[in-house]
């Protein structure tokens, strides 16, 4: 079974940059098909998915917040970080990392607990 | 960037059938996936590809998708169904690929 945890601030100010680490066990696949996202929920509110890497190297960006994102992967460190700058109030919201297992398409199998990171001065 | 819509709220009695509906011109083209959520917990996929149940998912759970509209069924609703239900689809944008989720239903039971 794969698990997968994030990490990262809980709390970030206004117009800072936020950056979040996805830990995972090993995939049992390593397919150029595998990969992993992350995506985001506000308190009470809908799921809103913004980034996702394959293990390849391909990248997908959600387009509304393209220009603030940014992810990357250490299949070393069993590792992809996600950064988002210019953070603002409306960006509170727990976030999750997940995986894409192979074949599935943009579907989320395995997901993280989810970190709630909180944007204040 | 296109939409998914959902019912905000939907109830069921115990044991009866409950349909859950997804609107969304991404659906013409890509199969949705279906996601439960219960308070605390993160999201879980019970459906994808239009009707693929991964394993741990009851066979109570169905769908099916016509035309533009994507249709989780509970047939059977049990206690522990009552959830926020997410319906999740593929869109693209040329040649690049997105994820959109719809709003969620909370599903009573």
């Amino acid at each position: 079974q794969i698990t997968l945890k994030e990490s990262g601030p809980a709390m970030v100010k206004p117009k800072q940059t936020l950056t979040l680490t996805c830990s995972f066990s090993e995939f049992p696949m390593k397919t150029s098909a595998v990969g992993v996202g992350w995506i985001r929920q506000p308190p009470g509110k809908a799921l809103e998915w913004l980034a996702l890497i394959y293990l390849d190297d391909e990248k997908h960006y959600n387009p509304s917040l393209k220009s603030r994102l940014s992810i990357v992967k250490d299949m070393s460190r069993h590792q992809v970080v996600l950064t988002m700058t210019d953070m603002e109030a409306v960006d509170t919201a727990t976030y999750y990392c997940a995986h894409v297992p192979s074949g599935w398409g943009f579907v989320f199998d395995s997901w993280g607990p989810g970190i709630l990171v909180t944007v204040s001065a | 960037s296109s939409e998914l819509t959902q019912d905000p709220a939907v109830s069921v009695a115990l044991g009866q059938r409950v349909t859950i509906t997804c609107q969304g011109d991404s659906l013409r083209t890509y199969y949705p996936s279906w996601y439960q959520q219960k308070p605390g917990q993160a999201p879980k996929v019970v459906l994808y590809g239009g009707n693929n149940r991964p394993s741990g998912t009851p066979g109570r759970f169905s769908g099916s998708t016509s035309g533009d509209t994507a249709s989780l069924t509970i047939t059977g609703a049990q206690a522990e169904d009552e959830a926020d239900y997410y319906c999740g689809s593929r869109d693209t944008s040329g040649t690049h690929g997105y994820v959109i989720f719809g709003g969620g239903t909370k599903l009573t039971v």
